[in-house]
């Protein structure tokens, strides 16, 4: 079966620090992945997704970065951490229309 | 307009009743429709996955497509407090690369 890997759980960082955060996939091959964000009490933001290695695609004009360097894996960065990039950080993939989404990472920016 | 409407809510009710839970959605070119359940601090749980008009029940679990009206539905039977969460609706088109969500309905249901 799929199984979807995000760390770390929870993290606390300082504004203006750095960011990196990965997602990795089990049991399926050449899966479309995506990055989601969700503030507190709102609904899901589609950060990034991508359809290949190396493939990516914006949603959003942020100071967030992904990058896809292996077929299941997902990374999303920042150089510099804003307050406002504090939420809930989903990482999906999509098989014939179904999402399958990972536990999460609550980023905290202070 | 959004794409896909849902009432955030919250929603409370008392434990064993019938919780209806709706979308409406703008774009008839949808085929595929889903409902996710989030607890708390979880990633969305895939709960109903749907893809013709007509109802597709699951356990408790009931989820209505119709396409005419452009709404979708999920009906939860004898609710448990067990199934407090945040569910969220989410759509998308054969071949799509992306599903289009909710908001998402906060729903509590009282001992």
């Amino acid at each position: 079966s799929q199984t979807i890997h995000q760390w770390p759980a929870t993290l606390v960082q300082p504004v203006g620090s750095p960011l990196s955060l990965e997602c990795t996939v089990e049991g399926t091959s050449n899966p479309n992945l995506y990055w989601y964000r969700q503030a507190a009490g709102r609904g899901l933001q589609l950060l990034f997704y991508s359809v290949g290695i190396g493939q990516i695609s914006s949603e959003v004009p942020q100071n967030l970065s992904a990058s896809r360097p292996q077929d299941r894996q997902f990374i999303l960065s920042s150089k510099k951490l804003l307050l406002s990039d504090s939420g809930f950080y989903l990482c999906a993939w999509n098989i014939q229309g179904r999402g399958y989404f990972g536990p999460g990472t609550r980023l905290t920016v202070l | 307009q959004k794409e896909v409407e849902q009432d955030p809510g919250p929603l409370s009710v008392p434990e064993g009743a019938i919780v209806s839970l709706n979308c409406t959605y703008s774009n008839s070119a949808f085929q595929y429709f889903m409902w996710y359940r989030q607890y708390s601090r979880k990633g969305p749980e895939l709960l109903m996955y749907t893809y013709s008009s007509g109802n597709k029940e699951d356990g408790r679990f009931t989820a209505q497509v119709d396409k005419s009206s452009k709404y979708i539905s999920l009906f939860i039977r004898d609710s448990q407090p067990s199934d407090s969460a945040t569910y969220l609706c989410a759509m998308t088109i054969q071949g799509a690369q992306k599903l289009v969500f909710g908001q998402g309905t906060r729903l509590t249901i009282n001992p």
